[in-house]
């Protein structure tokens, strides 16, 4: 069946380091991904998406971009702030439209 | 401003005594969804509606129940809360089904005595 594996955290970072998560994915066809976002106490915010290979999806700062070929949506930011510290979840659209979720990693950026 | 909104974002509640949570969205979308959170967890979709057509996920609880009177409200009903069901709800919405970018609430943290 379709998957998401992301990698687990807690990842722990100093502010202005590098960010990547990485999401894995299993699936037949071409899905949609997404990355959510999860700060504390709040519900879910999409972050960014992408609907096809090689497509490139960004926002505030960071990007991933859709490997077919690795079937994989590593998010990366290239400076990371405090206020980034949240749960981070990828996540698929499968052919029956639902949203299948990884685990989450959670980021904690220390100053 | 907030476009889908969860009313309480904190609901105290005893063991088997029935409990509702409410969600209303400005978006005037289609389709609107439950969701159960628990701590660490990645999001568990219980059921969503889409208009009026009321679909269940295979393995969501009978315990758990909802109700949808129009676009803007959906409510989620706990029957006979239990200790397992204490969580965080998270209720979303989406335009359609095939466009499924989702927009999510605050989410109401259910504690169960």
């Amino acid at each position: 069946g379709n998957s998401v594996t992301q990698m687990e955290g807690p990842v722990t970072l100093s502010e202005e380091a590098f960010l990547t998560i990485n999401c894995t994915y299993t699936a037949t066809g071409y899905p949609s991904l997404f990355w959510y976002v999860q700060y504390p106490g709040e519900g879910l915010q999409l972050l960014l998406k992408a609907t096809k290979a090689d497509d490139k999806g960004s926002n505030k700062g960071f990007e991933a971009t859709y490997r077919k070929e690795t079937t994989s949506f590593h998010l990366e930011k290239g400076s990371v702030q405090v206020s980034d510290s949240a749960v981070y979840f990828c996540a698929l659209k499968d052919s029956n439209y639902q949203l299948i979720w990884g685990a989450g990693t959670k980021l904690i950026i220390k100053p | 401003d907030a476009m889908v909104i969860q009313n309480p974002r904190y609901q105290v509640t005893q063991f088997g005594k029935p409990v509702t949570l409410s969600c209303s969205q400005t978006l005037n979308h289609n389709v609107m969804y439950w969701y159960q959170q628990k701590s660490s967890q990645a999001p568990k979709l219980l059921f969503h509606y889409y208009d009026k057509d009321f679909n269940n996920e295979a393995d969501t609880p009978d315990n758990f129940q909802s109700r949808r009177p129009n676009t803007s409200f959906c409510f989620l009903d706990i029957r006979s809360p239990g200790l397992g069901d204490a969580a965080m709800y998270l209720c979303a919405t989406s335009f359609n089904i095939a466009k499924n970018i989702q927009y999510f609430g605050a989410g109401t943290r259910l504690s169960v005595l």
